[in-house]
């Protein structure tokens, strides 16, 4: 069975403290995806990357940045947290052929205060 | 779930009746359109996709209609049970994207079952 997990469900972190998102997948997938969901607003992409090394900014980049040093690893990095950064975050995979067929993690719910 | 303060557009189905939820998009240049369906305190998941050269396709209890005259999708779920409750996204990729270029989510419709 595919599985994408990440590394917290729930996560509290104060304003301006560096935060850490960790995503693994098992499915050696060359794609990786983090988003963020919103009431309302659906998911919107963050930054994704297709391979080693590799990124791309997503629609919504700014006080986000990710590393992919391992291809099963794909981490999401808030260097200073702020409050409107409360939300969802949802990593997901996908096969380099298959971007539209995405596996979603459970999810981290981050709240800052 | 994190349904609070959730705006979303909500479909209430009677148990063993169909379900149709659409979807419109805006992008005439999108050539791949995928559903996904979330349940409360889960990530998405994959449910059907179409290709911008078909109009229909079907899969186990549920089908897609593809419109692209009126840039309308729809999802219909056959003999609809309390396990499809959760909200529905449907999602599309425009063309001329590399294979790993992002694909672009809808806000969602929430489906609820009456027994």
């Amino acid at each position: 069975d595919v599985k994408v997990t990440q590394s917290s469900r729930y996560l509290v972190k104060r304003t301006g403290e560096k935060v850490f998102l960790e995503c693994v997948q098992d499915m050696d997938h060359e794609n990786m995806f983090w988003y963020r969901q919103d009431p309302g607003l659906g998911l919107r992409l963050i930054y994704f990357s297709y391979d080693v090394k590799m990124k791309e900014k997503g629609d919504i980049p700014e006080g986000y940045s990710v590393s992919r040093e391992k291809k099963e690893r794909f981490s999401l990095i808030l260097e200073s947290a702020s409050t409107n950064q409360t939300s969802m975050y949802l990593c997901a995979s996908s096969s380099r052929q298959g971007v539209g067929e995405q596996y979603f993690g459970p999810g981290t719910r981050l709240t800052v205060t | 779930g994190e349904s609070v303060g959730l705006h979303l557009p909500t479909l209430s189905v009677q148990e063993g009746d169909n379900s149709i939820i659409n979807c419109a998009y805006s992008n005439s240049a999108s050539d791949y359109f995928i559903w996904y369906k979330q349940e409360s305190g889960k990530g998405p998941q994959f449910i059907i996709d179409i290709r911008s050269n078909m109009d229909k396709r079907q899969g186990q209890r549920v089908t897609v209609l593809l419109n692209k005259t009126v840039k309308h999708l729809s999802l219909q779920i056959a003999a609809t049970q309390p396990g499809d409750s959760a909200v529905y996204f449907c999602a599309e990729k425009a063309k001329g994207y590399s294979s790993a270029s992002k694909i672009i989510f809808g806000s969602g419709t929430r489906l609820s079952i009456r027994p």
